[in-house]
């Protein structure tokens, strides 16, 4: 079954504590991306990624870091976590670009509060 | 002013109503995805235009190039269809989504 498959779903942590958020794909995809979801503001791109070791900013990267050392993960870094990065986290894989015919793909979403 | 926006914000049906969310865009695109949104948080991809119309079940989803517009028909709504609906949009370079606010859709018995 094709998956994007994010970890952990629900995560409350202090600020300042360093956090990993895992995103992987069974598709063989070479895009990869995450998102955040806020209220009001709808989905905002973080990172994304084409292809191994080529990774790319979004909107609002500030406060996130990315890897992508292999094809199928691309985990979300938060070096130092604040309250304003408190969100709904969305990994997205598609073949290619996210057009000419490549499907979309969301994980379930990742829950993060920074208290 | 963002550069995809979505209308109606919300929007509340009786099940079987005609419903039609519209997205408008001021950029030129590559693509136009339409999402849905499910009420624990779930994404699924419903369709992907690039001109013309495209049909899947009893949802239609059309775009005009020109006009820089699109919409998401849902005929015979029946309560499921609740959720949000996000228009996205593929620029014409690079390989960035941007994304409207969203519609949320509400269809009673």
């Amino acid at each position: 079954e094709a998956q994007v498959t994010q970890n952990p779903r629900y995560l409350i942590t202090v600020t300042g504590k360093k956090l990993t958020v895992t995103c992987s794909q069974n598709m063989n995809h070479e895009y990869m991306s995450w998102y955040r979801q806020d209220p009001g503001l709808g989905l905002r791109q973080i990172y994304y990624s084409m292809n191994v070791e080529v990774t790319d900013k979004g909107d609002v990267p500030e406060g996130y870091k990315v890897s992508r050392k292999e094809k199928r993960n691309f985990p979300l870094i938060l070096e130092s976590p604040s309250p304003n990065q408190t969100s709904l986290y969305f990994c997205a894989s598609s073949l290619s670009v996210p057009a000419f015919g490549n499907t979309i793909y969301f994980g379930e979403g990742s829950w993060l509060t920074v208290v | 002013k963002n550069e995809v926006e979505q209308s109606p914000q919300n929007l509340t049906a009786q099940e079987g109503e005609f419903i039609t969310i519209n997205c408008s865009y001021s950029v030129g695109i590559s693509a136009l995805h339409w999402l849905q949104q499910h009420p624990g948080g779930g994404i699924v991809s419903l369709f992907m235009l690039s001109s013309g119309k495209k049909k899947h079940g009893r949802l239609i989803a059309t775009i005009n190039i020109q006009e820089k517009h699109s919409s998401l028909h849902i005929t015979a709504s029946h309560p499921r269809d609740s959720a949000v609906y996000i228009c996205a949009v593929k620029g014409t370079s690079g390989s960035r989504l941007t994304f409207g606010e969203g519609t949320q859709l509400t269809v009673n018995p």
